[in-house]
């Protein structure tokens, strides 16, 4: 019983490249969500999912993509990566909207 | 825009002191507000939940209160110990469009000396 794991936990990009961010979970959670985290501030929400095949933005969500085609996988793409989008990436999970339970974080650099 | 704040932005206390830590918000309709502690490197493990009907919850040596009226909740954590030492982030759920959303403060770093 993993929870939810992070892939990769660390990645350097050059400006314009693309990658894509897996979170897995294995507690069948239907909520799921994609955070940054910056210094000096708190998470902010990129990207949720309330169910299999759902996605909705979330507070700060451009030059993101994501997709949830199955339940216990939620994808986060970055298209054309940017300095600005330096930062440690953290996926959370939930059963209900009261509960998060948050794997390990991806530190992503952008050059 | 809910904004949620916490004073001071970093914390020592030697082993064995109390700890209060502090949240505020800016609105007071919120569905509830949640404590987590950050490990270095690591994830955020949630530690108490407080609905908005509530107002404390308590953990063994953790106690946090809510008070919604003045948009404030306090983590204190009794007898600190160096394992203790950790980022505290508060977190409230202003629920909109029928689920939850949360809006993250950001932490307080503790550091508890032997």
């Amino acid at each position: 019983n993993a929870g939810v794991t992070q892939t990769p936990k660390f990645r350097v990009l050059k400006t314009g490249q693309s990658m894509t961010l897996l979170c897995a979970q294995d507690m069948n959670h239907e909520y799921m969500y994609w955070y940054r985290q910056d210094p000096g501030m708190g998470l902010r929400l990129i990207h949720y999912s309330v169910g299999e095949g759902t996605t909705a933005k979330g507070e700060v969500p451009d030059g993101y993509n994501v997709s949830r085609l199955k339940k216990q996988n939620f994808l986060l793409g970055l298209e054309s990566a940017a300095p600005s989008q330096t930062s440690v990436y953290f996926c959370a999970t939930g059963m209900s909207s009261n509960e998060q339970y948050f794997g390990p974080g991806t530190r992503l650099t952008v050059t | 825009k809910q904004e949620v704040t916490q004073i001071p932005a970093a914390l020592s206390v030697p082993e064995g002191e109390n700890l209060v830590l502090n949240c505020s918000f800016t609105d007071s309709a919120i569905y509830n507000l949640q404590w987590f502690r950050q490990d270095p490197g690591k994830g955020l493990t949630s530690l108490l939940l407080i609905q908005s009907s509530q107002r404390e919850q308590t953990s063994g040596r953790l106690n946090a209160s809510l008070d919604k009226s003045s948009g404030r909740s306090t983590l204190y954590i009794a007898a600190s110990q160096p394992g203790d030492s950790a980022t505290y982030l508060c977190a409230v759920d202003v629920k909109t469009d029928s689920w939850g959303k949360f809006q993250f403060g950001a932490g307080t770093q503790v550091v508890v000396t032997p």
